[in-house]
């Protein structure tokens, strides 16, 4: 069956440390991969997205791997912050649909002071 | 915020109630999107419209339905909703279908009764 995990319900780490999130998925060809925050009642925002070809994408303080042999993506948040404490999402764009992204379910993180 | 607005962000409603939930976005964007998210679930894909045009439906209950009357604004016509479609609805848009970012709406929190 096809899956998308996010290693964790919750993640809590100390400020200033790095936060690793992972996303691994089963039976899917993704042709990009994509991280989302999303804060309480509120819409996910876009972060970053990473294509099949790529292994590393960064942005200020994020960085996002993927392993197409492992099926896996990291997420990175370097010198984290209480301000990064939200909910991120994982979606992977298929090939076989243009029109469907698939999200995980979630890792809330919180970074405490 | 993002481009996208969704009203009413509240909604409570009976099982035989009508109702209807509306996004508009602000962004020329040519794709739109409804998705529904449950606690502790992933986001759920139920339609997407690309130039008014619905190019996938994802086995969603009758009771829900779309209209896309042009490309900036999105309808979800609810009728006889059940206590299980209680759930935060959320609108996204995008350039077109299949590109890389979507810009989410705030969402409108459902509750059936």
């Amino acid at each position: 069956s096809q899956k998308i995990e996010q290693n964790s319900e919750a993640l809590n780490i100390q400020e200033g440390k790095t936060a690793t999130l992972t996303c691994n998925y089963t039976n899917y060809s993704p042709a990009y991969l994509q991280w989302y925050r999303q804060d309480p009642g509120r819409g996910p925002v876009f972060l970053l997205l990473i294509r099949e070809n790529e292994k590393e994408k960064r942005k200020e303080r994020l960085k996002v791997t993927f392993d197409t042999t492992l099926k896996q993506s990291l997420f990175h948040i370097t010198a984290s912050q209480p301000a990064d404490s939200a909910t991120y999402l994982c979606a992977l764009a298929l090939y076989s649909s243009a029109s469907k992204i698939i999200f995980g379910s979630g890792t809330r993180l919180s970074i405490r002071p | 915020e993002t481009g996208v607005t969704q009203t009413p962000r509240h909604l409570v409603m009976g099982m035989t109630n009508k109702k209807s939930l509306k996004c508009e976005q602000h962004l020329g964007h040519n794709a739109m999107y409804w998705y529904k998210q449950s606690a502790k679930k992933p986001l759920e894909l139920m339609f997407v419209y690309s130039l008014e045009e619905r190019v996938e439906n994802n086995s969603v209950p009758s009771r829900f339905s779309p209209e896309c009357p042009n490309s900036s604004h999105l309808f979800l016509h609810l009728h006889t909703l059940q206590p299980e479609d209680s759930a935060l609805y959320l609108c996204a848009s995008s350039q077109d279908v299949g590109d890389n970012e979507q810009f989410f709406g705030p969402g409108t929190r459902l509750t059936v009764l």
